[in-house]
């Protein structure tokens, strides 16, 4: 079982619509959870940052952490255009050495 | 403050030949990292670095080599280059983390370079 799973199926909702993202862990040691955006040709950058359960607003953007799950969640709401990109999810132990475990991606495309 | 740099953007090299990817960043971070990512397989680390003259393996280090002489360069090199190194290769960087310190895992990452052997 890999330790982060994402499903990496394409995703197109229209303009305005919700977008539901989510990732499943199997290392129960990980505490810091992160949402990377990578948009076409570019590297990801750092979208949401959150430590053990609970919820993250920031904007248009939540992010949910339900550790007894093992489950992670990014919403997008009065999604947009620019919101068409890659959805990385990823998560780390902090127990110094930074490693961090990567989900493969969720490609969103909004469309206008 | 440019962040994290890399070149060149794109490459084509010939089965057997060589290169080094440059990595450069200005942000004094002590630990740097070399990705790779393929098509719907996410990012896969292939070496990092802990501080300058310290490397270590990641999940995929077959094929390439790194060195860390100084804080801001982490270059990546590919000796006898192989069609199964075709990928995008991206630097990041961060500081390290403690729960003290306020700093997060966050890492920077680069844009990339694109490079395909044929």
């Amino acid at each position: 079982q890999k330790e982060v799973e994402q499903d990496p199926g394409p995703l197109s909702v229209p303009e305005g619509a919700i977008v539901s993202l989510n990732c499943t862990y199997s290392n129960s040691a990980f505490q810091y959870f992160m949402w990377y955006r990578q948009y076409s040709r570019k590297g990801p950058e750092l979208l949401m940052y959150t430590y053990s359960s609970g919820n993250k607003e920031d904007g248009r953007f939540t992010a949910q952490v339900d550790k007894s799950s093992k489950y992670i969640s990014l919403f997008i709401r009065d999604s947009q255009p620019s919101d068409s990109a890659t959805y990385l999810c990823a998560m780390s132990v902090g127990d110094g050495n930074n490693r961090l475990a990567f989900g493969k991606g969720n490609q969103v495309v909004v469309i206008p | 403050n440019a962040g994290v740099t890399q070149t060149p953007k794109f490459r084509i090299l010939k089965i057997g030949q060589s290169m080094t990817l440059q990595c450069t960043q200005d942000m004094n971070h002590n630990y740097m990292y070399w990705y790779r990512q393929d098509p719907g397989m996410g990012l896969k680390l292939i070496y990092y670095s802990v501080g300058a003259g310290i490397t270590d393996k990641g999940e995929v280090p077959n094929g390439y080599n790194v060195s860390r002489s100084t804080t801001e360069d982490f270059p990546l090199r590919l000796e006898l280059a192989a069609p199964s190194q075709t990928s995008v290769y991206f630097c990041a960087s961060s500081y390290p983390f403690t729960r003290t310190s306020g700093s997060t895992d966050t890492q920077y990452f680069g844009p990339g370079t694109r490079l395909t052997v044929l």
